[in-house]
């Protein structure tokens, strides 16, 4: 089946260290996003790319850099992680052209700084 | 600014029709979508809305009014697999070229016997 992934599933780690989230498509869509989601605010957005090589920030993206050298993969960094980036991270992918646009997201990644 | 307002939590009993609400202010309206998320897994797209009315999926269906800003959910015949956060977002511009959504947060709903 077609999908999203993410790796690593859950990750630990400490402030100030560096971290990459990485996010996998097999559906073909061009475009892909990232998200955080914490108890109460929902999901929000932190980037988002339309192709390879496109970034563009979405609505809460201080503290975060994003990598999209493939179509199918795109990469989620904290350069230097802080406890309030202790969150749920899920990417998702949609394929311009479509009805209904709709996103599909990946099965998240639990990241906590301690 | 933006706003998308939905109910914290809802109790429902298990064969029963619940209605979850969801009211938006937003710059501009290109959809609303519902996603269904269970805890701790990915958000999983239910509906659609961009034209006001009723739209039916077995035994889900979601309903838009432009005007008053307002959306449904309405579950029927209720199972206990449908306890999961429903999401109420909205593709906040005409045209919809970015297709950002701003999503509210969430329903809690629990199925009970």
């Amino acid at each position: 089946d077609a999908d999203v992934t993410q790796t690593p599933r859950n990750r630990i780690t400490k402030t100030g260290k560096r971290i990459m989230l990485e996010c996998s498509q097999t559906k073909g869509h061009d475009r892909m996003y990232w998200y955080r989601q914490d108890p109460g605010l929902g999901l929000r957005l932190i980037y988002y790319s339309f192709d390879v090589k496109d970034i563009n920030k979405g609505e809460i993206s201080d503290g975060y850099s994003v990598s999209r050298q493939a179509q199918a993969k795109f990469s989620l960094s904290l350069e230097s992680a802080i406890p309030n980036q202790t969150a749920l991270y899920f990417c998702a992918t949609s394929k311009t052209g479509t009805a209904v646009n709709e996103q599909f997201f990946g099965p998240g990644t639990r990241l906590t700084v301690l | 600014g933006q706003n998308i307002d939905q109910p914290t939590e809802m109790t429902a009993t298990e064969g029963a029709i619940v209605q979850i609400n969801c009211t938006y202010q937003t710059s501009g309206f290109n959809g609303l979508f519902w996603y269904q998320q269970h805890a701790g897994e990915a958000p999983t797209f239910l509906s659609y809305n961009v034209l006001d009315g009723l739209e039916e999926k077995g035994r889900f269906s979601s309903f838009l009014s432009r005007s008053k800003g307002y959306s449904y959910l309405l579950l029927k015949e209720l199972q206990m697999k449908d306890s999961a956060s429903y999401l109420c977002a909205v593709r906040d511009e005409y045209g919809g070229a970015t297709n950002k959504l701003i999503f509210g947060t969430g329903t809690l709903l629990a199925v009970q016997p």
